[in-house]
């Protein structure tokens, strides 16, 4: 059972808010991920971090930002939020063993109205 | 980006009986090959990997072929069980590479 934790749960907000999804994991994982994914759709990276101070932008353009100034917190912001980010957001870490192997939360659903 | 597909999308079995769900990539660089569980409001969840000089693995009850002549992974459950109704997700990483990509899933129905 993997110790990642990912806050809130359920989000509903209005459009043009600042929002934060907390994502934290305590197995010491350097690298960390976000994905979106929509209802019956397949994982969009958004953002990986190889470790502290690393950030890097996944395949699917994304308005968030990210920061990881902790090993094992890795939140994710949208400075503005629109209805066209109402999705599911998750995120998953994994050690450096030649592997990479992903380890997911539960996941954040957002709905922006 | 990569293509990684699902032959079917939904698929409903027995209880009891054996499932097989599919995947299909397009990549002959990639090196390693997880399959993904997501139950419905949660997370996927590591089932089963392989690398991609292996044609074969087994877990408990579960049992992973990979044939890279035809670029195709199948996932086969053993005596299907309710708590088995889930999406099932395959992913692929590109040799040598950082990131995974994610087929659209297989929607897993056990009938009792």
């Amino acid at each position: 059972e993997a110790d990642i934790y990912q806050t809130p749960r359920y989000l509903v907000i209005g459009t043009g808010k600042k929002i934060t999804l907390e994502c934290s994991q305590t197995m010491g994982h350097d690298k960390m991920y976000w994905y979106q994914q929509d209802p019956g759709m397949e994982l969009h990276l958004i953002h990986y971090s190889y470790g502290v101070n690393s950030t890097e932008k996944g395949d699917l353009s994304s308005e968030s930002t990210v920061s990881r100034i902790r090993t094992e917190h890795f939140p994710l912001t949208l400075e503005s939020a629109r209805p066209s980010h109402t999705s599911q957001y998750l995120c998953a870490s994994s050690v450096m063993d030649g592997t990479d192997t992903q380890y997911f939360g539960p996941g954040t659903r957002l709905t922006v109205l | 980006g990569e293509s990684v597909g699902l032959h079917l999308p939904t698929l409903s079995v027995q209880e009891g009986d054996n499932s097989i769900i599919n995947c299909a990539y397009s990549n002959s660089a990639s090196d390693y090959f997880i399959w993904y569980k997501q139950e419905s409001g949660k997370g996927p969840q590591f089932i089963i990997d392989i690398r991609s000089n292996m044609d074969k693995r087994q877990g408990q009850r579960v049992t992973v072929l990979l044939n890279k002549t035809v670029k195709h992974l199948s996932l086969q459950i053993a005596a299907t069980q309710p708590g088995d109704s889930a999406v099932y997700f395959c992913a692929e990483r590109q040799g040598g590479g950082n990131q995974f990509y994610f087929g659209t899933g297989t929607s897993l129905t056990v009938i009792p």
